[in-house]
């Protein structure tokens, strides 16, 4: 079975701060995909960034880079020079092998950026 | 390109009833999901269409049911409602098998009374 565990409910960043969201995920598939997407308060899933797992790179979005550690099972989403807008709830997610659409889901932290 | 229309957005109904929510993925997207989001359980996977056929379903009921039309639009029914169902149903569109991208719609925010 495959499972997505973020084990910091809150997280709080000073502006303009970096700030590291935690990931680990537990997949026998030997191909997947890991995501990570933001939830602002109105609700909408916005797609941040993707991290194949035969990509030898860290994927890098902007100021969004996923810290990929294939051994260690790990995929942090790493935001730099935080701003007020980025305070919102983040999901790290993954799709298995033969999945097609299918993203398991972690519970999600909530990143609150202080002025 | 327009992106990923999730309607209505909001939605009140009473214990009992049937509602259909609508997806309408981004244009040549043939694969649609539906997430349920609560938040005792989270984000969790309903169902997935590809080309008009379902290609995963997950540990939900016989009263959610789901299907794809040739325009790729899905719809998602709820039949017998419970306040159990209450919460924020997700939709996303993925380009079709492998996309390393996977979009979602604003959501249907469902209230069961």
């Amino acid at each position: 079975a495959q499972k997505i565990t973020q084990t910091q409910p809150g997280m709080f960043v000073q502006e303009k701060e970096a700030v590291t969201l935690d990931c680990t995920y537990d997949t026998s598939d030997p191909s997947y995909g890991l995501f990570w997407y933001k939830q602002p308060s109105s609700g909408e899933m916005i797609f941040l960034i993707y991290q194949g797992s035969y990509d030898q790179q860290n994927a890098t979005e902007g100021r969004y880079s996923l810290n990929f550690q294939k051994a260690r099972k790990s995929a942090n989403l790493v935001i730099s020079a935080s701003q007020l807008g980025d305070s919102a709830m983040y999901f790290c997610a993954m799709r298995g092998r033969d999945q097609g659409g299918k993203l398991i889901f972690g519970q999600g932290t909530e990143l609150s950026v202080k002025p | 390109k327009a992106g990923v229309t999730q309607t209505p957005r909001y939605l009140i109904k009473t214990r009992g009833q049937q509602v259909t929510l609508s997806c309408s993925p981004i244009s040549g997207h043939r694969s649609v999901s539906w997430y349920q989001q609560t938040p005792g359980q989270g984000l969790q996977f309903l169902f997935e269409y590809f080309s008009e056929t379902q290609r995963n379903k997950g540990n939900f009921p016989g009263r959610f049911s789901g299907r794809q039309f040739s325009n790729s639009r899905s719809e998602m029914n709820v039949s017998t409602l419970e306040l159990g169902d209450s919460a924020l149903y997700l939709c996303a569109s993925v380009i079709g098998t492998g996309g390393t991208e996977a979009f979602f719609g604003q959501g249907t925010r469902l209230t069961v009374v």
